[in-house]
């Protein structure tokens, strides 16, 4: 079971959007509409943004959206902030139980 | 408003078994699932398991021979023990609660570094 395919890294300057891709296969990302995203400050626990490939949760800003296709699933942040950078991972439900996580990518504001 | 703690040892010994508590306050156990997921420094996230409010237990098939997740909803607790560990294991260990085995990760704990070291 791979982790999923994430570019590991991204940039934008403030007020850019930005998208970072996630790859997988049809057994998980393409298999199944449980693709969540997480933003990771350094030295924190991560935080759920983005859950069911789109949805936010409460107090999450409607800058961040999300979208799948086939078996790639991507965020975007829109009107880059400062504080939007951070590490983003992706993971999704694999089947059976089991839920995998993308490798992580680093986004850059300039 | 709903917490999670981490809580044990900081050093283990390699071939020896790591273990871990989850302390959760503000809400019951029952009705959740509830994980444990860990990121070796500078790395990142790989999920090790998780358990329901019942006690079924689901884990990484990579960890599967070497993980037990149990809970005591008693307590409002739920415990990692993780076997024969190795450098390798060294990581930021973190509990999180789930809605159901396919649910997001929602709350999270705030980690603890477990270092693996002779």
């Amino acid at each position: 079971q791979s982790a999923l395919t994430q570019p590991p890294s991204a940039s934008g300057s403030p007020g850019q959007s930005v998208t970072i891709s996630c790859t997988g296969t049809s057994s998980d990302v393409g298999g199944y509409n449980y693709v969540s995203w997480y933003q990771q400050h350094p030295g924190k626990a991560p935080k759920l943004m983005i859950y069911e490939v789109s949805k936010r949760p409460s107090g999450v800003p409607d800058r961040f959206s999300g979208s799948k296709s086939g078996n790639t699933a991507s965020l975007t942040v829109s009107g880059l902030q400062a504080e939007d950078e951070a590490d983003y991972y992706c993971s999704s439900y694999a089947g059976n139980n089991k839920v995998i996580f993308g490798g992580g990518t680093k986004l850059t504001v300039l | 408003q709903l917490q999670l703690q981490e809580s044990g040892p900081g050093l283990v010994t390699p071939s020896e078994t790591l273990s871990l508590t989850c302390t959760v306050s503000g809400d019951s156990l029952s009705s959740y699932f509830w994980g444990w997921i860990r990121q070796p420094p500078g790395k990142g996230l790989e999920w090790i398991g998780s358990i329901s409010y019942s006690g079924s237990t689901y884990y990484n098939p990579s960890l599967k021979s070497r993980v037990t997740i149990s809970i005591d909803t008693s307590k409002n607790q739920f415990s990692l023990k993780l076997r024969s560990v190795t450098a390798a294991d060294t990581a930021v260990y973190y509990c999180a609660r789930l809605g159901t085995t396919w649910a997001p990760f929602e709350y999270w704990g705030q980690g603890t570094l477990v270092t693996v070291f002779s």
